[in-house]
């Protein structure tokens, strides 16, 4: 079955501290992995795909297929990154399946 | 990319009528989808918007339901029919251009069932 899990639903770092959001996967085809991010009263958006392996805002994230997981990671976290990050799979190239969700609250 | 809008934003709707939801795309996408964010909850593929055809409905999903429109490669309707408070939830409208690439959303059309 195809599945994407999120295991924190809620995660509070303080300013300027390394941020881990974790996300595994469960997919017998070849993956296709994004993180998108929702802020306040915005609408959801991608924040990065797999395939670029490209760093926005200051995270990153790599597919380990080994582990199935495709953690997002930010050395040093800041307030304006407050917000709902959803990991997602693409399968079958169009549709997408997405995890619970990670709350990420930045404090001060 | 893509801009999609949705309307409504929100609505607040007795029990046992039906919404029609809208959704339009600024450009020709390939595919259209609609999903289901409960409180507090993930989102959920309702189904597939095909167009010229009738869409494809994920697990747990009915078309007598959420009959869903595509008249062309722009434009869905999805319809929350005999509606229940079960059915409160925020309906998000989403396209793809091509398969795996970036999945554009709507802000969403918060519905109440009272």
């Amino acid at each position: 079955a195809q599945r994407v899990t999120q295991p924190e639903k809620l995660l509070s770092v303080f300013k300027g501290a390394p941020v881990e959001l974790k996300c595994n996967y469960s997919y017998s085809g070849s993956p296709e992995l994004f993180w998108y991010v929702q802020y306040s009263r915005q609408r959801l958006q991608l924040l990065l795909r797999h395939i670029s392996r490209e760093s926005i805002k200051g995270f990153t994230a790599d597919l380990n297929k080994g582990e199935t997981s495709f953690h997002l990671k930010k050395p040093f976290a800041q307030e304006e990154d407050s917000a709902m990050y959803y990991c997602a799979l693409s399968t079958g190239g169009f549709k997408t399946i997405f995890g619970a969700g990670t709350r990420l609250f930045v404090k001060a | 990319s893509a801009v999609i809008s949705q309307k409504p934003s929100r609505d607040i709707c007795q029990r046992g009528t039906s919404l029609t939801i809208q959704c339009q795309v600024d450009s020709q996408v390939t595919m259209m989808f609609w999903y289901r964010q409960q409180p507090g909850q993930s989102l959920t593929l309702i189904a597939t918007a095909n167009q010229g055809s009738e869409a494809t409905y994920e697990s747990g999903f009915v078309i007598d339901k959420f009959p869903i429109s595509r008249p062309n490669l722009t434009f869905s309707t999805l319809t929350v029919s005999n509606m229940s408070p079960e059915d409160s939830s925020i309906y998000l409208c989403s396209a793809r251009g091509e398969a795996n690439t970036e999945a554009f959303f709507g802000q969403g059309t918060r519905l109440t069932v009272v």
